[in-house]
């Protein structure tokens, strides 16, 4: 099946520091890779759709230049936190497009990474 | 736009009860259904999907109809077990994976032995 990993799984870093995520499509190419915030007891929230190669595309209220979007390949989008606070801190959960042959064409979710700013 | 509204949990149940997770949605088109379940410390996974009116997605045991004259797509499974402890997660979505997806707020689910 279709495998997405993130890295770090989990992250504490300083107030005013940046952090970069990583989203990789293991075993697929992915030409679309979606950005996720989640609140504790909330929903995801999208955050950016990313397309490979071009400029990401943000929800409205996401802070294009405080979440950087890159997806510089069709295995790897990255998220990086610029200059993160307190209130950034949450869990962070990307997905990719998978078109296998033979399967639907759907989204599969990362595990995730927990970001923590002291 | 799109909003799915789901029961808040969480939902207590014992080992081999029947579940029900409600569901309803609001929504312009003929969008897909999804549910959606992350189980503790891992990601979400894909647990069922229906694509129109009157499909039933199926999956482990859960099942979910798409009911379009009442917006619903309740999540049911006859007899859970420990190991479905998890958050579940309905979602609508285009049919395309490079459309978003728009999820419900998670209902946690925790069965006791």
């Amino acid at each position: 099946g279709a495998v997405v990993s993130q890295h770090p799984s989990r992250v504490i870093c300083k107030s005013g520091t940046s952090v970069k995520i990583e989203c990789r499509s293991l075993d697929f190419q992915a030409t679309t890779m979606f950005w996720y915030r989640q609140f504790p007891k909330k929903s995801l929230m999208l955050m950016a759709t990313s397309n490979e190669g071009s400029k990401a595309t943000y929800e409205q209220g996401v802070e294009k230049d405080k979440f950087l979007i890159n997806h510089a390949s069709l295995t790897l989008s990255t998220l990086t936190v610029t200059s993160a606070h307190p209130e950034d801190s949450s869990f962070y959960i990307c997905s990719a497009r998978a078109l296998l042959a033979g399967a639907m064409d759907t989204q599969y979710f990362g595990p995730g990474t927990r970001l923590t700013v002291l | 736009g799109n909003s799915v509204t789901q029961m808040e949990g969480p939902v207590t149940l014992s080992e081999e009860a029947f579940l029900t997770i409600n569901c309803t949605y609001t929504a312009t088109g003929y969008p897909s259904l999804f549910w959606y379940v992350q189980y503790p410390g891992e990601g979400l996974q894909l647990l069922l999907k229906a694509t129109k009116a009157d499909d039933k997605g199926s999956n482990k045991g859960f099942e979910a109809t798409y009911r379009k004259e009442t917006t619903s797509f309740h999540l049911e499974k006859g007899s859970v077990q420990v190991s479905d402890s998890a958050v579940y997660f309905c979602a609508l979505g285009g049919n395309g994976g490079y459309q978003k997806v728009t999820f419900g707020t998670g209902t946690k689910l925790q069965v006791i032995p």
